[in-house]
């Protein structure tokens, strides 16, 4: 069965550091990542995809993230923290099921930048 | 291209109440989801249709009935709400069809209050 635990539920950096948020993922299959990004009252945005290609794998607003299978890790990093990526971030999970693809979510790492 | 879209943004209910969510998408997509989101515990899946003229259970779908109108919509009815079912409910929809890896792509969310 596919699983994703995000092992911090907040986080917090200032302006101008790196971030890490982490992600351990459980699954039997050759897996699909993401992570998605959820601003204060908005809906979910992909900031990026794993799908077997190249383990680094770059996304929209400097936002990067490295599979390591050895590991089962799925980390998202980005190198110099802005105020504008405080937000909610889901690590996700693609499970094969029935004909489509079921996301399975973890519970969120909140981001808080300060300045 | 408006994507995915929900009516209404914020609705209050009184307990035995019934009420239908609304949701379409303009990017042709196949399949498309419900999921509801509760604090420290992600998302999780309501209901979802595959394809045009199919519906299946996810993870939570008791208290919850769904229509696929066409390929376009995809509703979720409150038959008689209860105070379990406040959340923030969200669309979204996928390319769909076959085992491919399929990003989701997420309506602004329902913000539901039942008293």
């Amino acid at each position: 069965a596919q699983s994703v635990t995000q092992l911090d539920s907040h986080v917090s950096v200032s302006e101008g550091t790196p971030v890490l948020l982490r992600c351990n993922y459980s699954s039997s299959y050759s897996p699909s990542l993401f992570w998605y990004v959820q601003h204060p009252n908005k809906g979910l945005q992909l900031l990026l995809k794993y799908t077997s290609a190249a383990t680094l794998v770059k996304g929209i607003n400097g936002f990067e993230a490295e599979f390591k299978k050895s590991e089962t890790s799925f980390h998202l990093t980005k190198p110099s923290a802005h105020m504008s990526d405080a937000a909610e971030y889901f690590c996700v999970v693609s499970a094969p099921s029935s004909g489509y693809n079921k996301l399975i979510f973890g519970a969120g790492t909140r981001l808080a930048v300060h300045p | 291209n408006a994507g995915v879209t929900q009516t209404p943004k914020f609705q209050v209910l009184k307990t035995g109440q019934s009420m239908t969510l609304q949701c379409a998408q303009d990017m042709n997509h196949n399949s498309m989801y419900w999921y509801r989101q509760d604090p420290g515990m992600g998302l999780r899946l309501i209901y979802y249709s595959a394809s045009e003229g199919t519906t299946d259970k996810g993870e939570v779908p008791n208290g919850y009935n769904v229509s696929r109108l066409n390929k376009r919509e995809f509703s979720l009815r409150l038959e008689s709400a209860a105070p379990s079912q406040t959340s923030v409910y969200f669309c979204a929809s996928s390319v769909g069809r076959g085992l491919g890896v399929h990003e989701q792509y997420f309506g602004p969310g329902t913000r539901l209050t039942v008293t």
